[in-house]
């Protein structure tokens, strides 16, 4: 079975910078999996922050960034602030239609 | 502006059926892929179903397949999910999301509409 792997937990201080990986169980992650983030703060749906590896979705600050680094996809938060404590989820294109969801990570931002 | 509305969401026993129905407006329907994305209370997401624009072809997670069918009204911009055979498994929060023009991504969140199975 296919298992999308992302950090539990990050945290970050204010200002820094942190990045969040998306990687797969099976192998190495790349662009043919079509890596989407995505931001879902408490009580509210989730929103697109990038699709397609780096391709940021509209009206998405350009401190958010996609890309790929040592076989997993990667979410980099450039300049952390207060507001972007919240869950960040993946997911990964594995073919045949089929996508997969990692379980999230819960960033901290202290 | 691009908008997902998502209604049918309700109370309904183990074994019971359910019709979710998502309304689009602010853009060209038929010009996209359209896929419904589920959230379990407390848990994270789970990708449901995908039905692509033109090609007209359908996908479903294996946690729902043969108990789900995903369907789409280009004329009346509407994407639909009959939901048989449901389980309090299927308990969750279900979103409506747009697919991307010319590559294979998520885009715009409808506010999404809650399903509870129970007796």
């Amino acid at each position: 079975q296919t298992v999308v792997t992302q950090e539990p937990s990050l945290s970050v201080s204010p200002g820094e910078t942190v990045t969040l990986t998306c990687g797969l169980n099976s192998g190495s992650v790349s662009p043919e999996h079509y890596p989407n983030w995505f931001q879902q703060r408490p009580g509210q749906a989730p929103r697109t922050l990038i699709y397609s590896t780096n391709s940021r979705s509209s009206g998405v600050p350009d401190r958010f960034s996609g890309s790929i680094l040592v076989n997993k996809a990667a979410l980099t938060i450039t300049g952390a602030q207060a507001d972007d404590e919240c869950h960040y989820y993946c997911i990964l294109y594995l073919g045949s239609g089929i996508w997969v969801f990692g379980e999230g990570t819960k960033l901290t931002v202290l | 502006e691009v908008q997902l509305l998502e209604s049918g969401g309700g109370l309904v026993q183990p074994g019971g059926s359910l019709r979710l129905s998502c309304a689009g407006s602010g853009f060209t329907f038929s010009n996209y892929i359209m896929r419904w994305v589920r959230q379990a209370p407390g848990k994270g997401l789970e990708w449901v179903s995908s039905f692509g624009d033109r090609s007209y072809k359908t996908y479903y997670a294996d946690s729902v397949k043969g108990r789900f069918t995903i369907s789409r009204d280009d004329s009346k911009s509407t994407l639909s999910l009959q939901m048989n055979s449901l389980r309090a498994e299927d308990t969750a929060v279900y979103y409506c999301v747009k697919g991307t023009s010319a590559t294979n991504g998520f885009d715009v969140w409808g506010q999404g509409t809650v399903v509870t199975v129970s007796s």
